[in-house]
C-alpha cells in the first residue's frame, strides 16, 4: 500500500516569509498527526485531526500555525510569519483510528530552513 | 503531564555486541509504550508496542523490550546487533484513558561499526 506522502521535502525560507506544507494520509486512515521535529529532539505533536475535526491543537502556536484537513483526507499546515526557531523537519503521521492501539505511520517529513 | 527521557543519545557499538538503549518515563498512571526507529534516510516506523500483559514484549528484526513498572522503564536490547541496526531509536509514550497525545524522547543515535 502506498505509504504517507508529504510535499515538499526541502523548503528554505527567509524569516517573516509563509510557508505551506502538504500531507496526502495513507488511504483509509481516519487519524492524521502534523510533529515539528527540532535537531536532536524526537517528534513534538503539533495538531491530531480526526477525520476533519480537530482532537488535540494544545501544542500548536497558533498565533502563526494554522492546519486544515478538508474532507477528512488531505491536509496542510502553514506558517505565518516564519521565525528562525521554526527550522525542523515536520512529519506528517495517519493511523486507522485515534486510539494509542493504532499504529501510526509517518511520511518523510519536510525540512524547513529559515535563514 | 508525561515525560520521556532517553539518557543515552549516541552509542556506538560493534557488530555482534548487545545493545540495550535506556527509557524512562514519568507518568503516574497507567501507560502505552512504543520504540521507533529512523534508518538513514527512511521514515520513523514502529518496532515495538507494549499495551499490556506479558512485560517483554518482542518487535521486528530481533529487538525486544522489557516494561519495568517499578521503575518506569521500557529498555530496548538486542542480544546481537548487525551494521544494518544503525539507526535512531525513539522511545514514545501515550498515557491510557480518554485522549491522551504521544510524548516522544529525544531519541538515540546507534551506530554499529562492522
Amino acid at each position: 500500500e502506498a505509504g504517507v506522502a508529504q510535499s515538499p521535502r526541502y523548503k528554505i525560507i527567509e524569516k517573516r516569509q509563509s510557508v505551506a506544507f502538504w500531507c496526502n494520509p495513507i488511504s483509509g486512515h481516519a487519524t492524521l498527526y502534523w510533529y515539528q521535529q527540532i535537531l536532536g529532539q524526537g517528534p513534538k505533536l503539533l495538531i491530531q485531526f480526526q477525520n476533519n475535526g480537530v482532537v488535540d491543537d494544545s501544542q500548536l502556536p497558533k498565533d502563526r500555525f494554522s492546519a486544515e484537513r478538508l474532507k477528512g483526507v488531505d491536509s496542510t499546515l502553514k506558517i505565518q510569519p516564519a521565525k528562525l526557531e521554526d527550522s525542523a523537519v515536520y512529519l506528517c503521521a495517519s493511523s486507522l483510528g485515534g486510539s494509542e492501539r493504532y499504529e501510526q505511520y509517518f511520511g518523510p517529513g519536510t525540512r524547513l530552513t529559515v535563514t | 503531564a508525561q515525560s520521556v527521557s532517553q539518557h543515552n543519545h549516541h552509542v556506538i557499538l560493534s557488530e555482534a555486541a548487545s545493545l540495550e538503549l535506556g527509557c524512562n518515563y514519568s507518568y503516574g498512571g497507567t501507560v502505552n509504550l512504543f520504540w521507533y526507529v529512523q534508518y538513514p534516510g527512511q521514515h520513523l516506523q514502529l518496532l515495538l508496542k507494549y499495551f499490556s500483559g506479558d512485560p517483554l514484549v518482542k518487535g521486528i528484526k530481533g529487538f525486544e523490550a522489557e516494561f519495568i513498572k517499578s521503575k518506569f522503564s521500557f529498555n530496548l536490547r538486542k542480544p546481537s546487533v548487525q551494521w544494518s541496526d544503525t539507526a535512531e531509536y525513539f522511545c514514545a509514550v501515550i498515557a491510557s484513558g480518554g485522549y491522551q497525545k504521544v510524548t516522544f524522547g529525544t531519541g538515540t543515535k546507534l551506530q554499529v561499526i562492522p
